[in-house]
């Protein structure tokens, strides 16, 4: 079935890297582009990168740039967030998503937790 | 602050018809589509409206979105205890280059 797997959080001191993996299946990976939205507790939605489906264009929220970095690799279906420079304010659960040809964010991950604390 | 604003609560009875709204600019949605999503408690997010008003298959015809100028709009009829969630909407951004949320909207269904 239609599923994307994340994977790769953890808790990580102000200042730490941190790298979020994202495992696709069930679809053709290499054909959409992806994102990666966050969620800080009780807070709303937060889009932060997306990657266009072959990697030519990436594009960041102002919050995460500079310290952020998305990439994919498409021989393993899997997209990634390289997250550098950490900050309290980072702590959030991570989504990646599928960017429907149609329009949207169709399929979500489930989810992983990234928490910034000393 | 969110760049597009939602009211942050809603509510309504069983069988009612209530409406979220969703406010922008010129640069998102005055320029671009709306898409809304629901997030059911401790899940996450579901694409719920796209284009403005079409609906992803599976997603019940109660669920109706609708956009004027720089506004949007969610409709759901029809109101059941399983549509309590948070509803978020959603548009690309032209100023900004990405994707930007409002802050989301409980929905309590009394």
């Amino acid at each position: 079935q239609v599923q994307l797997v994340e994977s790769g959080g953890g808790v990580v001191q102000p200042g730490g890297s941190l790298r979020l993996s994202c495992a696709a299946s069930g679809f053709t990976f290499s054909s959409y582009g992806m994102n990666w939205v966050r969620q800080a507790p009780g807070k709303g939605l937060e889009w932060v990168a997306f990657i266009r489906f072959d990697g030519s264009n990436k594009y960041y929220a102002d919050s995460v740039k500079g310290r952020f970095t998305i990439s994919r690799d498409n021989s393993k279906n899997t997209l990634y967030l390289q997250m550098y420079s950490l900050r309290a304010e980072d702590t959030a659960v991570y989504y990646c998503a599928k960017l429907s040809n149609g329009d949207g964010f169709d399929i979500w991950g489930q989810g992983t937790t990234v928490t910034v604390s000393s | 602050q969110s760049v597009l604003t939602q009211p942050p609560s809603a509510s309504g009875t069983p069988g009612q018809r209530v409406t979220i709204s969703c406010s922008g600019s010129s640069s998102n949605i005055g320029s671009n589509t709306v898409k809304w999503y629901q997030q059911l408690p401790g899940t996450a997010p579901k694409l719920l409206i796209y284009s403005n008003n079409q609906r992803p298959s599976g997603v019940p015809d109660r669920f109706s979105g609708s956009k004027s100028g720089t506004s949007a709009s969610l409709a759901i009829s029809g109101l059941q205890s399983d549509d309590e969630a948070d509803y978020y909407c959603a548009a690309w951004d032209d100023s900004l280059i990405g994707w930007v949320f409002g802050g989301g909207t409980k929905l309590t269904v009394l």
